[in-house]
């Protein structure tokens, strides 16, 4: 059973567009956590929000965790080539040792 | 700092071999580990976690056992490995007092 859906799957855009990723389950989490992966490394950690609502930014990265912790978006502003990548977003169950990964979302950021 | 080691980074071995991956932390104590294994470009899988020593807890039936000796250590291991094993494997930690996963550079498993 896959808890985490993420879309899109594949998105492709041009150097200095804006772009949304979304992960949305109908379970409710701890606390969800997202991830960025390049191919042949390990995911490396964004963020995480833990707070129903909770909105986070990270320079051109805003990070929002639904009012019913159930569901989050991560938005890109004027993306870059850099941001290339796999993202990932994990949920944390309550029993703190179990997490649920998205199906993740491959960007492309064209220069 | 905490630090998240696996080896080998790449592993190319012949149906029917065996396996050992080996991952260790450094700098916590008392972490929760994982194995997971992925796919090309998509999420992941969780194989097996450990909350500690001699404590592992399998999500998935599968050729793959894994083992916990020490407190910071955490091997992935098969007797046989069969084609379908290929992928890439990720090790994780967290904290017992915290929600994050921290993950190691991975290993790249091929058989043929």
């Amino acid at each position: 059973t896959q808890l985490l859906e993420q879309s899109p799957q594949f998105l492709s855009i041009q150097e200095g567009e804006n772009l949304t990723v979304y992960c949305n389950s109908s379970s409710v989490f701890s606390s969800l956590q997202w991830y960025r992966q390049e191919p042949g490394e390990g995911p490396v950690l964004l963020v995480t929000v833990v707070t129903g609502g909770e909105v986070k930014k990270l320079k051109r990265l805003t990070f929002q965790f639904g009012d019913a912790r159930k569901d989050s978006s991560l938005h890109i502003t004027a993306a870059q080539p850099g941001d290339t990548g796999l993202y990932l977003c994990a949920g944390a169950a309550f029993t703190g040792n179990q997490f649920y990964f998205g199906t993740g979302t491959s960007l492309t950021v064209i220069p | 700092s905490q630090t998240i080691h696996q080896w080998p980074a790449t592993l190319v071995q012949p149906v029917g071999s065996p396996l050992s991956l080996e991952c260790t932390v450094e700098g916590t104590s008392n972490p929760n580990l994982y194995w997971y294994r992925q796919a090309a470009g998509r999420g992941l899988q969780l194989l097996f976690y450990s909350v500690g020593i001699g404590q592992i807890s399998s999500e998935v039936p599968q050729n793959l056992s894994a083992s916990r000796p020490q407190d910071r250590q955490f091997i992935l291991s098969s007797k046989k490995l069969l084609l379908s094993d290929s992928g890439f494997y990720l090790c994780a930690w967290n904290g017992e007092t915290t929600d994050t996963q921290y993950f190691g550079p991975g290993t790249r498993l091929t058989v043929l």
